[in-house]
Formats: structure tokens, C-alpha cells, sequence
């Protein structure tokens, strides 16, 4: 299984360019996360969507973007690139089920440096 | 609002000896994840506690749940190097949190 496949994995943007980081799982979970992970710090949640066409946003929101038009695939929008947006995101995924014991699975991440 | 605080935050400690992470949440939930992380790598999922009372156990490594307290714990027995990570913590329902990490560095 590939689980939850993040593109690319290393990037280099310059101040005020955008993008889109890619996020696609297989496991059919309804339940993905994106965070991101500044140098020798813990996770902080940017969006998140509990199903196709929801999504919410968590604790560092601003200066993203998120779209759920699919089950499988949750992409992340930086538009106007800023220094402070250079970090590792990671995609994450989990099942909805109440009382699963699966974990929540994530991707190996993103690199991103903006210059 | 959903917190999730760890301590301590960085750990240094010798081969064979024992010790606790703690794990504080803010808010009442149905789940808590206890996940590993190397250097430059992703997170590997350790353990999921679902209840009250939860306690779970692989190799050197024992959590626990206490939904009372809000409190759960990461428990360390006879640490040996290759358990050198930083160890996060995951709070939370729809909406999941993580605390900022225990830096966990065990010496020869």
C-alpha cells in the first residue's frame, strides 16, 4: 500500500510565488490533516477535512489554502510565498470510525524553503 | 480551545535507566496517539489509547490514559540508545493537536 503519498519533497520558492504541496491516500480515510513542522519544533495544524467538501482550519491558518473535492486528495495552497512559510509539511490521514484504534498515518513530508 | 502540553521538553538520560514523558490535554476527547520521529524523518505511530485506564505496552515502552486526570504517559524501561527520538503526543477528535515534543537523547 502507499498510504498517504505527499509531492514534492523538496522545493525551493521564491518571496511571493505560489504553490500547491499534494496530498493522496489509498486507504479510503475520510479524516486528513495538513501541518507543518518549523526546525527543532512540534507540529502546528494548518487545515483539516473530516470528508469531500469539508474542511476547517486549525491553529496556523493564515496564508493557506485547502481543497476536498475528492475522498483521496487533500492539496495545500501557499499563495504570496513568505520567509516565515519555510518549514516541512506533513499530510496526514486517519479513519472517521469512532473507537478505531488505527493511527493517524503521514506522509513522509515536504521541504520547503523560501528565499 | 484544544491544548496539548509535554514535558519535559528535552530529556537526557543514561542506558538502563527509567523514565516518564507526561502528556497534559485541555479538553476531554475520544483518543490519544503517541507517535516517535527521527532526525529528518516522518512519524511513526507507537500507540493509540482509546479509554480510560488504557494502558499499552511494546518492548521498552509502556502508555498509558488517564481521562480523569487528563494526563497520559510515556514510560521508558531500561532505555537503551536506539530509543534516542523525539517523542510527540496527539490529542483530539476531528480536530487533532499535537504538544511540542520531548527531545529524548539517551547516552552510552
Amino acid at each position: 500500500n502507499a498510504g498517504v503519498t505527499q509531492t514534492p519533497k523538496f522545493r525551493i520558492l521564491k518571496i511571493g510565488q505560489s504553490m500547491t504541496l499534494q496530498c493522496a491516500q489509498d486507504m479510503n480515510h475520510n479524516y486528513m490533516y495538513w501541518y507543518r513542522q518549523d526546525p527543532g519544533m512540534g507540529l502546528k495544524l494548518i487545515y483539516y477535512s473530516v470528508g469531500a467538501g469539508i474542511t476547517d482550519k486549525g491553529e496556523v491558518p493564515n496564508g493557506y489554502n485547502v481543497s476536498r473535492s475528492t475522498t483521496e486528495d487533500f492539496p495545500l495552497r501557499l499563495e504570496l510565498a513568505a520567509p516565515s512559510q519555510t518549514s516541512v509539511y506533513f499530510c496526514a490521514s486517519r479513519p472517521s470510525a469512532s473507537g478505531s484504534n488505527q493511527p493517524q498515518h503521514f506522509g513522509d513530508g515536504t521541504r520547503l524553503s523560501i528565499l | 480551545e484544544l491544548k496539548v502540553e509535554q514535558n519535559p521538553l528535552f530529556l537526557s538520560m543514561q542506558e538502563g535507566k527509567n523514565y516518564t514523558i507526561y502528556c497534559n490535554y485541555s479538553t476531554t476527547s475520544d483518543r490519544l496517539y503517541w507517535y516517535r520521529q527521527d532526525p529528518g524523518k516522518s512519524l511513526e505511530s507507537l500507540f493509540v489509547l482509546l479509554s480510560n485506564g488504557a494502558v499499552k505496552q511494546e518492548g521498552r515502552l509502556m502508555a498509558s490514559l488517564d481521562t480523569k486526570a487528563r494526563l497520559s504517559t510515556l514510560h521508558i524501561t531500561a532505555a537503551v540508545h536506539d530509543l534516542s527520538a523525539t517523542y510527540f503526543c496527539g490529542w483530539g477528535a476531528q480536530k487533532l493537536v499535537f504538544g511540542q515534543g520531548t527531545r529524548l537523547t539517551i547516552n552510552p
